[in-house]
């Protein structure tokens, strides 16, 4: 159950697009259309914005997108706003039935 | 409304035990996937285990099979995980999470999380 890898860091200025990678392998992201992706502020609990690779939940802003090639997937923040400026984590489903998370990534906007 | 209220961390000494709960309101347990995740201080969102609508399937990572347990009582609507052998690397605020639907695995609603510090 190795973490799926993400960059550390990311940064963008205000208006401009980012895209977070999440590598995994054939056993989880590259298996399953399970993807998900959440934003954590500090101090605060973790809030889902894209579930199932590419779908948001009731509520969360269009700028939020997500997509999956092979055993990579990708969340897209389009028009960065300060507020976007949080930690992001992908997450799989596994061929063991267990889920696994990325380490993160610290969004910076600058 | 859904809302997920996480009780029962604390100090524990290594080797010891403790038994967080998550009292789950505005939904019942019998309908939905139910999740604990931790974080360490600092550090990223780890998955620790997950129950299914019957409670007859329970998942864990490799990090604690063997050592916790998740439960629920459905007349009190209320999840549980049980921590035994606990040692340092389990220091992590834990977040009970309820899955967003039965067709996906997402965590779609999460508790506020409870400070669980192992330390002598």
């Amino acid at each position: 159950q190795s973490a799926l890898t993400q960059p550390a860091s990311v940064s963008g200025s205000p208006g401009q697009s980012i895209t977070i990678s999440c590598t995994g392998t054939s056993s989880d992201v590259g298996r399953f259309h399970y993807v998900s992706w959440y934003q954590q502020h500090p101090g605060k609990a973790p809030k889902l914005i894209i579930f199932d690779v590419n779908d948001r939940p009731s509520g969360v802003s269009n700028r939020f997108s997500g997509s999956k090639s092979g055993n990579a997937a990708s969340l897209t923040i389009s028009g960065l706003q300060p507020e976007d400026e949080a930690d992001y984590y992908c997450q799989s489903f596994t061929i063991s039935a267990t889920l696994v998370f990325g380490g993160g990534t610290k969004l910076t906007v600058l | 409304e859904v809302q997920l209220v996480e009780s029962g961390g604390g100090l524990v000494q290594p080797g010891g035990s403790l038994r967080l709960s998550c009292s789950a309101s505005g939904f019942n347990l019998t309908s939905y996937w139910m999740h604990w995740v931790r974080q360490a201080p600092g550090k990223g969102l780890v998955w620790v285990s997950r129950i299914n609508t019957d409670g007859a399937t329970t998942n864990y990572a490799d990090s604690v099979k063997g050592r916790f347990t998740i439960s629920r009582d459905i007349a009190k609507n209320t999840l549980y995980l049980q921590m035994n052998s606990l040692g340092a690397e389990d220091t992590a605020v834990y977040y009970c999470a309820r899955q967003l639907a039965l067709v996906t695995t997402a965590q779609g609603y999460w508790g506020q999380g409870t400070l669980v510090t192992v330390s002598s």
